[in-house]
């Protein structure tokens, strides 16, 4: 079965600082993989998705995430946190059925002033 | 374009109720998901209606059920509400052929 790991259930940031998000997978065969942002009572918001093609996928605002399947890893970046980052994110893969994904248990991102 | 809308927002039961939650997809996407959020256990696959089909199914009790119309608006349904059943419900739909979906604000359901 296909298993989505996401290291650390919090991270704190101070503003102006990267940010990294790690996920990795488990596969044999290559997944679709995505990120998600959930604010406070709200759905989830797709930031950027890899499915075949480039590894390094760029997302809004201002994130990205490298599909490196060696590692079976599809950690996400943001060079420079802003305050409006706070929230809860999560790292997604699905195979054939798209409409089917498996989630991690998330990573609540806390940024410092 | 408008986005996926869920309905109602905030649900309150009672244990041993039933209730009935409702999922309007994007308009032109015939592929709905069903979600259910908890603390405990995360973000978990329900199930998944195609053409008022269901394509697939998580590992839910048979108290959780859900079914899509000709115009792919789906309902779910949980019977017999336990206190387990709390969470948020996310209802996500895409469509034919893609791999990104697009999910509703939720339906948050309070069992007392």
């Amino acid at each position: 079965a296909q298993s989505v790991t996401q290291l650390g259930s919090h991270v704190s940031v101070s503003e102006g600082a990267l940010v990294l998000l790690r996920c990795n997978y488990s596969s044999s065969v290559p997944p679709y993989l995505f990120w998600y942002v959930q604010y406070p009572n709200q759905g989830l918001q797709l930031l950027l998705k890899y499915t075949t093609g480039a590894t390094l996928v760029k997302g809004i605002n201002g994130f990205e995430a490298e599909f490196k399947k060696s590692e079976t890893s599809f950690h996400l970046t943001k060079p420079s946190a802003h305050m409006s980052d706070a929230a809860e994110y999560f790292c997604a893969v699905s195979y054939t059925n798209a409409g089917k994904s498996t989630f991690g248990d998330g990573t609540t991102l806390t940024v410092k002033p | 374009k408008a986005g996926v809308t869920q309905t109602p927002r905030y649900l309150i039961k009672t244990r041993g109720q039933q209730v009935t939650l409702s999922c309007s997809p994007i308009s032109g996407h015939r592929s709905v998901s069903w979600y259910q959020q908890t603390p405990g256990q995360g973000l978990q696959f329900l199930f998944e209606y195609f053409s008022e089909t269901q394509r697939n199914k998580g590992n839910f009790p048979g108290r959780f059920s859900g079914r899509q119309f000709s115009n792919s608006r789906s309902e779910m349904n949980v019977s017999t509400l336990e206190l387990g059943d709390s969470a948020l419900y996310l209802c996500a739909s895409r469509l034919k052929g893609e791999d990104t979906q697009y999910f509703g604000p939720g339906t948050r359901l309070t069992v007392l």
